[in-house]
């Protein structure tokens, strides 16, 4: 199995210009999350799905961050318009049973 | 979500067993605890679980306090690539939270040659 497979490594970017950070779940996993992680900040949980559906939202920062997931092997991180304050490594992991966790390798972003 | 408390940082010297504290004095009797170790650059990856029993497995043991108000996860000998932030996290299993952690600051393992 190839793991969680997150796209893409790097990305560098304009202040204003939307930025999309792509997921591949591990195939048979049904539940999804979005993390996002700064020096400041940690690890912060900013969204996951369950069997595609968004169950907690509520670690979204703003507006500007959405996130879908139109099926069972791909979810999609948005961003729009990016500001800088948005640099940070964003991880995408996917679980089977709630057991445990398997993390991308993450995206870097660079907001300039 | 209850809340987990660890040292910043500790060190270890290479081949030697690392016992590594984690408190978490408002565990409810439906939380797990988890372990989950971050190698420089890369992102998070599982360790251990476990609900009231000490558990081991190929990567570390985890001992767990018998009012589960405290645990403890040992490397039983420690490399150089067990260099890490390890995180202790609680998790409620409960049908509406499939998998969901909530990351703390973890502790800064550090191991010498």
């Amino acid at each position: 199995d190839a793991g969680v497979i997150q796209s893409p490594r790097h990305e560098v970017t304009e202040m204003g210009q939307e930025v999309t950070l792509r997921c591949k779940p591990i195939s048979g996993h049904n539940s999804l999350f979005w993390y996002r992680q700064t020096m400041m900040r940690g690890l912060e949980l900013l969204i996951y799905f369950n069997n595609n559906v968004p169950i907690d939202d509520s670690g979204m920062p703003e507006d500007r961050f959405s996130a879908k997931m139109p099926n069972a092997s791909f979810s999609t991180l948005k961003i729009q318009p990016s500001e800088p304050r948005d640099s940070a490594v964003y991880f995408c992991a996917s679980t089977g049973w709630g057991e445990k966790l398997f993390f991308g390798s993450g995206t870097q972003l660079s907001v300039l | 979500d209850a809340k987990t408390t660890q040292p910043n940082s500790m060190e270890s010297n290479e081949e030697e067993p690392v016992h590594l504290p984690c408190n978490h004095s408002t565990i409810s009797g439906t939380d797990y605890i988890h372990w989950y170790r971050q190698l420089p650059s890369q992102g998070p990856e599982y360790v251990i679980h476990g609900l009231t029993s000490n558990v081991n497995n190929r990567m570390a043991s985890l001992a767990i306090a018998e009012d589960r108000k405290s645990s403890t996860l040992i490397l039983h000998r420690a490399t150089l690539r067990d260099a890490a932030v390890y995180y202790c996290i609680l998790s409620f299993r409960g049908s509406s939270n499939t998998g969901k952690l909530i990351f703390g600051q973890g502790t800064t393992l550090q191991v010498k040659p």
